[in-house]
């Protein structure tokens, strides 16, 4: 069974910090892995994803993420926040090869404080 | 052109009522969705059609049915609206696994 675990209902930030939020998986089978980030009253919208390859994978809006197969994880980090970044931020697992059913984290609400 | 579109963007209803949304995607994806978003965002899937064939089919109450006419078109019929039903539902096409794209949702109320 696959699962995602996003460390931190909410992390705030002030503007030109680093953003980094956390998300851990569990998958028995190698995994594809995805960002998505959702504005107020929208649907997601996808930031990033890994498949295979580089594990360093970057996205829009200057958001990128390392894959760690040892750590099983896959944080969305940004060097510089800007106010626009203010979101929620979702990460997905779902399998690499077969099978349609993605598997949503909790969510992390980030704030970008002035 | 928008991608993934749902109708309608907003459903104030009484309990007990029926109503039904509609999702169409003009991606040429082969896999749709319905998700469950509740207020404290969570994401819940709720069903999946891949080349209209259900293919997930999560713990949902029958109330919930969904259609699919053809690969494009994915329908949620909701029979018997109960206070608990309120939430944001949000459509979705994939290329099979690959990323999700999604609609804008569709709020519901019931009162």
């Amino acid at each position: 069974a696959q699962s995602v675990t996003q460390l931190g209902s909410h992390v705030s930030v002030s503007e030109g910090a680093l953003v980094l939020l956390r998300c851990n998986y569990s998958s028995s089978v190698p995994p594809y892995l995805f960002w998505y980030v959702q504005y107020p009253n929208q649907g997601l919208q996808l930031l990033l994803k890994y498949t295979t390859g580089a594990t360093l994978v970057k996205g829009i809006n200057g958001f990128e993420a390392e894959f760690k197969k040892s750590e099983t994880s896959f944080h969305l980090t940004k060097p510089s926040a800007h106010m626009s970044d203010a979101a929620e931020y979702f990460c997905a697992v779902t399998r690499g090869t077969g099978g349609f059913k993605t598997i949503f984290g909790a969510g992390t609400r980030l704030f970008v404080k002035a | 052109d928008t991608a993934v579109s749902q109708t309608p963007k907003y459903l104030v209803t009484q309990m007990g009522n029926d109503k039904s949304i509609k999702c169409e995607q003009n991606l040429g994806h082969d896999t749709m969705y319905w998700y469950k978003q509740d207020s404290k965002k969570f994401l819940k899937i709720m069903f999946s059609y891949n080349n209209k064939e259900l293919i997930i089919n999560e713990t949902v109450p029958n109330r919930f049915s969904p259609k699919s006419p053809d690969k494009a078109h994915l329908n949620l019929h909701i029979n018997s609206l109960e206070l608990g039903d309120s939430a944001v539902y949000f459509c979705a096409s994939s290329q099979q696994h690959n990323e999700q794209f999604f609609g804008p949702g569709t709020r519901l109320t019931v009162l």
